[in-house]
């Protein structure tokens, strides 16, 4: 079965501070793509940032970066320096070949000012 | 980035009636489009995977008469949920992935989803 775990519901960050999200995932395959999204107050699903299971670099898009590990088959999201507009839901996901997605549950991250 | 329309944003409707919700894909062709529910601060939950050309694919659980999906194109999918109760009341999301895969548009694509109430 496909599946994918963020243990935690909820995070709490000081403003400017670092917060990590954790996310795992079970899959049997060997060729596919993570995700992280952002769904804000207004529900849009927006992309934070990709890695390819097939590239061992980790991903980074400026504030943001991930912590790949294939073996353990671990996926963080790391948020440096945060904002009051970090604030939101945010979804581990990943795709395999065949354009289907897995999502996980979801962690509300506050920001506190 | 790709853009995926999702119409209409929000609806009400009464018991009983039918509603009908349009996902377009704007400057790509989908051959597939997933159709989502989501719960007040849960995950988004599959409901069917809408096929061009061919019947969607539900998922466990999901009631295929009640949530009629048709792909009409290659960049039209619609949900309509028929013989609408108070317990479908939720934020439906649509999402298409461009087909490419080793192309640059790996992610999906989501509407802005639409909050249907039924009164």
């Amino acid at each position: 079965a496909q599946t994918v775990t963020q243990s935690q519901p909820e995070m709490s960050v000081q403003e400017a501070e670092t917060v990590t999200l954790s996310c795992t995932y079970d899959t049997s395959e060997s060729d596919y793509y993570l995700f992280w999204y952002k769904q804000p107050p207004s529900r849009q699903m927006i992309l934070v940032i990709r890695q390819e299971a097939y590239k061992q670099q980790n991903a980074t898009e400026n504030r943001f970066s991930v912590n790949f590990q294939k073996a353990a088959k671990s996926f963080s999201l790391k948020i440096s320096d945060s904002q009051l507009g970090d604030a939101a839901m945010y979804f581990c996901a990943y795709r395999l070949t065949g354009n289907q997605f897995y999502f996980g549950t979801g962690t509300s991250l506050t920001v506190i000012p | 980035g790709a853009v995926v329309s999702q119409h209409p944003s929000r609806v009400i409707c009464k018991s009983g009636t039918s509603v009908k919700i349009e996902c377009r894909s704007l400057d790509f062709q989908a051959t597939t489009m997933f159709w989502y529910r989501q719960f007040p601060k849960k995950s988004l939950m599959l409901m069917a995977t809408s096929n061009e050309g061919s019947k969607a694919t539900y998922e466990q659980g999901v009631e295929k008469d009640k949530f009629l999906i048709n792909h009409a194109s290659l960049t039209l999918s619609t949900l309509t949920v028929t013989s609408a109760h108070p317990e479908d009341s939720s934020f439906y999301i649509c999402s298409a992935p461009p087909s490419s895969w080793r192309g640059q548009n790996t992610e999906a694509f989501f509407g802005q989803g639409t909050r249907l109430t039924v009164v």
